[in-house]
């Protein structure tokens, strides 16, 4: 089973509008991370933001936003009043503190190819 | 403070040769993890080094290695390359294992 599930393989989104990429995981760890990234065409991967299993609100990184529903296993990324310059695609990733303490490297999702038109 | 960096940025090798590929992280960072991204497999973990030991592995055989040095810049090897080595690596560094890793811009390799 896919431990991090993102069904969105493609979004077009007016500028300025906001955004909400899903994010689904699945572990049996109570300690985990869960974490965002962007990747421009250009290939470098950029972190946007983190949140770790036991904060209790919500993280916050700027026009960034995490919406943590952990009951429900989601970490959907909101963007606000979106910019150009945020087409790009978008993985969400999760990191696993117990089974390999830590050390099993990040799990990544599919990625989601976010596109803004003018 | 300086990203991380990767070294060489694109390379064409050829089926059976050998490549190693260089990462260097941010100052300070201790934790340096390799990752393969491909179209088909997406981004899969390679290995993770800390300390120069590594602490853990991907489902990757073993023609892929790596090592780290004592100034914790990390080298990633791949002997007797194969066409579906192509992928584009990507190289993380974190203060330690388990904080947030920082991705440096990757080295796009393509076998033929």
């Amino acid at each position: 089973a896919q431990k991090i599930t993102q069904t969105q393989p493609g979004m077009f989104v007016q500028e300025k509008e906001a955004v909400t990429l899903d994010c689904t995981y699945d572990t049996s760890d109570q300690s985990y991370g869960l974490f965002w990234y962007k990747q421009p065409s250009s290939g470098e991967m950029i972190f946007l933001i983190y949140q770790g299993s036991y904060d209790e609100q919500n993280a916050t990184e700027g026009r960034y936003s995490l919406n943590f529903q952990k009951a429900r296993k989601s970490a959907n990324l909101v963007i606000s009043a979106s910019q150009l310059g945020d087409s790009a695609m978008y993985f969400c990733a999760m990191r696993e503190l117990e089974s390999g303490g830590g050390a099993d490297g990040l799990t990544f999702g599919k990625g989601t190819h976010l596109i803004i038109q003018p | 403070k300086a990203g991380v960096t990767q070294t060489p940025r694109y390379l064409i090798k050829t089926r059976g040769q050998q490549v190693t590929l260089s990462c260097s992280p941010i100052s300070g960072h201790r934790s340096v993890s390799w990752y393969q991204q491909t179209p088909g497999q997406g981004l899969q973990f390679l290995f993770e080094y800390f300390s120069e030991t590594q602490r853990n592995k991907g489902n990757f055989p073993g023609r892929f290695s790596g090592r780290q040095f004592s100034n914790s810049r990390s080298e990633m090897n791949v002997s007797t390359l194969e066409l579906g080595d192509s992928a584009l690596y990507l190289c993380a560094s974190s203060l330690v294992s388990g904080e947030t890793q920082y991705f440096g811009p990757g080295t796009r390799l393509l076998v033929l």
